[in-house]
């Protein structure tokens, strides 16, 4: 069974800086996808940023991008120019591209907390 | 109404009581989740709906019962729940389950506390 791991219980950052938060994965599988989803404190969970395993450019969005370390097995989000509204639990997900069975299954880790400081 | 929405955002019930929890979403989508997120821990799929037909019950206890009704709507009736069962309850949506470009949309979540 996939597992996802994220190490960091909680990160601080200093608004306007730049924060790199952590996910490693285990799985057997050649062909994933992993994403990372925000969730602030109004609970809502939000799509950051996705990943398809097969592709060896790393995902952009705005001031959301990622390391892809396919035979690490790392997966880490990097917030550039952090905002006060960035401020959120970051879960890591990863999800089996795998024909059949249960591949529309999201593995989560624990989730990362991050404070941002005016 | 946009996205995908839940009521009641909290709920408060004793272990004998009878409750249930709504998600709709407003995205045309074709698959409806249920999860479970407790603190410190991962999130919990519950069941799956593809269709509306039940495609995963990941070994949830009877106490909790879903139903989706149609493809806009999934409820997870509650009753005789034990005080582990609080946590908040993460309803999602998706257009293509287990598609290349499948992304899962969430609720804001009911925070359920059982006394």
């Amino acid at each position: 069974a996939q597992t996802v791991t994220q190490s960091q219980p909680e990160m601080s950052v200093q608004e306007a800086e730049t924060v790199t938060l952590s996910c490693t994965y285990d799985t057997s599988e050649s062909d994933y996808y992993l994403f990372w989803y925000k969730q602030p404190p109004s609970r809502q969970m939000i799509l950051v940023i996705r990943q398809e395993a097969y592709k060896q450019q790393n995902a952009t969005e705005n001031r959301f991008s990622v390391n892809f370390q396919k035979a690490a097995k790392s997966f880490s989000l990097k917030i550039s120019d952090s905002q006060l509204g960035d401020a959120a639990m970051y879960f890591c997900a990863y999800r089996s591209a795998q024909s059949g069975g249960s591949n529309y299954k999201l593995t989560f880790g624990k989730g990362t907390l991050l404070t941002v400081n005016p | 109404e946009t996205g995908v929405t839940q009521t009641p955002r909290h709920l408060v019930m004793g272990m004998t009581n009878k409750k249930s929890l709504k998600c709709e979403q407003h995205l045309g989508h074709n698959a409806m989740y249920w999860y479970k997120q407790s603190a410190k821990k991962p999130l919990e799929l519950m069941f799956v709906y593809s269709l509306e037909e039940r495609v995963e019950n990941n070994s949830v206890p009877s106490r909790f019962s879903p139903e989706c009704p149609n493809s806009s709507h999934l409820f997870l009736h509650l009753h005789t729940l034990q005080p582990e069962d609080s946590a908040l309850y993460l309803c999602a949506s998706s257009q293509d389950p287990g598609g290349w470009a499948d992304t899962q949309y969430f609720g804001p979540g009911t925070r359920l506390t059982v006394l």
